[in-house]
C-alpha cells in the first residue's frame, strides 16, 4: 500500500528566503507526483504535476523535482512571500488507486 | 465553468442525526472522489466513481456511511448516524479521466457532530 510523508509538519520562514519542502513515498512505481496548494478553510489547487519519466516541473517561482527510484520529491519555492503561507500537500498516482496524499506541510512565511 | 460545487459548507448537528453532504461535479468529468480530511490522519480517500458507478469503497469508515451517485452531475454522501469522530473536512473532487492529471476540488464541507 502507498504511503506518502511530508516533511517537516510545518515551517516558518522570514520573507525572501528560498525553501525546500521534501516529499516520500514507499512505493516507487508511480505514475506521476503532483503538488498541491491549500490555503485555510479552501479546497487544494493542484501547483505542479511531473510524470514519472520527468525529473523537474517549473512554475514561476516554484520547482518540483522527482527522484522516483529513491521514492523522493521537493517542491523548491524561492524568494518566498507572505501570500506562499498555505498548507502545502504532495499527491502520487500509482494507476491502480486514485491519488494518494501526504499529510502535508503548513508554511507561514513572515513579514 | 464553476467548479466542483458542495453543499453545505458548515454543518453542526448533534449525535445520532443523519447527515447529509452534497456535491455538484465539474461538467463532463467522468471520476467523482470522496475524501475526508483531518489533522491526525490528513487526506484520506472514502469513495470514488467513474461514469456513477462506485469502484472503490473500502476507505468507507463503517456501514453508517454511504455514497450515491445518481447521475453524471450530483453525488451524496450520507452519515448515518453521525458520530462526534465523524467531525471533519469533506472533499469532493472530480477529473476527467481519473488518472491524477486534472483533478479539482470543492471547497469543503465542514461537518461539526457535537
Amino acid at each position: 500500500k502507498q504511503e506518502v510523508t511530508q516533511i517537516p509538519a510545518a515551517l516558518s520562514v522570514p520573507e525572501g528566503e528560498n525553501l525546500v519542502l521534501n516529499c516520500s513515498f514507499t512505493d516507487s512505481a508511480i505514475y506521476n507526483l503532483q503538488w498541491f496548494r491549500q490555503d485555510p478553510g479552501k479546497g487544494l489547487t493542484s501547483l505542479l504535476l511531473i510524470q514519472s519519466s520527468q525529473r523537474e516541473q517549473t512554475s514561476g517561482r516554484l520547482n518540483a523535482s522527482l527522484d522516483k527510484s529513491s521514492g523522493r520529491s521537493t517542491l523548491y519555492i524561492a524568494a518566498s512571500q507572505p501570500g506562499d503561507s498555505a498548507t502545502y500537500l504532495c499527491a502520487v498516482y500509482s494507476g491502480n488507486t486514485p491519488l494518494v496524499f501526504g499529510k502535508g506541510t503548513r508554511l507561514s512565511v513572515i513579514a | 465553468d464553476a467548479g466542483v460545487i458542495q453543499s453545505p459548507r458548515h454543518e453542526v448537528t448533534e449525535m445520532g442525526q443523519e447527515v447529509t453532504l452534497r456535491c455538484k461535479p465539474i461538467s463532463g468529468h467522468n471520476s467523482l472522489f470522496w475524501y475526508r480530511q483531518t489533522m491526525m490522519r490528513g487526506l484520506e480517500l472514502l469513495i470514488y466513481f467513474n461514469n456513477n458507478v462506485p469502484i472503490d469503497d473500502s476507505g468507507m469508515p463503517e456501514d453508517r456511511f454511504s455514497a450515491k451517485m445518481p447521475n453524471a452531475s450530483f453525488s451524496t454522501l450520507k452519515i448515518q448516524p453521525s458520530e462526534p469522530r465523524d467531525s471533519a473536512v469533506y472533499f469532493c473532487a472530480s477529473s476527467e479521466t481519473g488518472d491524477g492529471n486534472t483533478i479539482y476540488f470543492g471547497e469543503g464541507s465542514w461537518l461539526t457532530v457535537v
